[in-house]
C-alpha cells in the first residue's frame, strides 16, 4: 500500500546517455512534483503538474523533460546525462496546496 | 522571492532530553503553510508537523512540537524525551500560493544514548 513510488531506486549510467524516472501516486492527489537535492542535501523544485498539466518550471535545462500520462504518473526524462546531473531525484504529491507525499527517492549517479 | 534559513547545520541532543531545531522564513505573503520534513539515513522524507500560517495554535504530533512566531517570521520544533530514531537531517519547508515547498539547508540531528 506504497503511497508515491518511484522506479528505480537506483541508477547508474555513463555520460551522455538518456534514461527515465518513474513516479506513481495512489493517494488521489491532483498535483505531483519533482525535487532534486543535490550532493549538500540542498532540495531544490525542478517541476510541478497539476491535473496533467504543467504548472511549474523552475528553469531546468531542457534536457529534462516531464511527462504525466494520468494524474497517478509522473515520469522523468533525462537526455544526454551530464555529470552534474548526479542526485537524488524525489517524485512528491499533494491535494491542492496541502502537505506533499514524498517518494523513496531515486539515487543517479552520472559516471 | 521567499526564503528559509535553518541557521544550525548540525544539532546534538542526549537521549530523553529535549532540543530545538531553529528555522525562519520570509515572504510577503499572508496565506501560507511550514512544516518540518525528517531525512533519516534511508533518505526517505518523512512529514514531522505542519503548520497553517491563520493558525495562531502551534502545531503538536506526540513529542514534536512548534513555536510559531508569525510577526518575527520564526518557526522552530522541539523534540521531546529524544530517541535514538529521532537522529536525522530535519528540514524546515515554505510552501505559499506557488504550491512549491521553498526548503531550508536542513540540520543534521545527532541523539546521544
Amino acid at each position: 500500500d506504497t503511497a508515491v513510488s518511484q522506479t528505480p531506486k537506483y541508477l547508474v549510467t555513463q555520460m551522455g546517455n538518456d534514461k527515465s524516472i518513474k513516479c506513481e501516486q495512489n493517494l488521489g492527489h491532483d498535483t505531483m512534483y519533482w525535487y532534486k537535492q543535490d550532493s549538500k542535501k540542498f532540495l531544490k523544485i525542478m517541476f510541478s503538474y497539476n491535473n496533467k498539466e504543467l504548472i511549474i518550471n523552475e528553469t531546468v535545462p531542457n534536457r529534462f523533460s516531464p511527462k504525466s500520462p494520468d494524474k497517478a504518473h509522473l515520469n522523468l526524462h533525462i537526455n544526454s546525462l551530464e555529470l552534474g546531473d548526479s542526485a537524488v531525484y524525489f517524485c512528491a504529491s499533494s491535494s491542492g496546496k496541502n502537505t506533499q507525499y514524498f517518494g523513496p527517492g531515486t539515487r543517479l549517479t552520472v559516471l | 522571492a521567499q526564503t528559509v534559513t535553518q541557521s544550525q547545520p548540525e544539532m546534538s541532543v542526549q537521549e530523553a532530553e529535549t532540543v530545538t531545531l531553529s528555522c525562519t522564513y520570509d515572504t510577503s505573503e499572508s496565506d501560507y503553510y511550514l512544516f518540518w520534513y525528517k531525512q533519516p539515513p534511508s533518505r526517505q522524507m518523512i512529514l514531522v508537523i505542519r503548520q497553517e500560517a491563520y493558525k495562531q495554535q502551534n502545531a503538536t504530533e506526540n513529542r514534536f512540537s512548534v513555536n510559531f512566531q508569525k510577526a518575527a517570521k520564526s518557526f522552530s520544533l522541539k523534540i521531546s524525551d529524544s530517541q535514538l530514531g529521532d537522529a536525522a537531517m530535519y528540514f524546515c519547508a515554505y510552501g505559499g500560493a506557488t504550491n512549491k515547498l521553498i526548503f531550508g539547508t536542513g540540520t543534521l540531528l545527532a541523539v546521544q544514548p
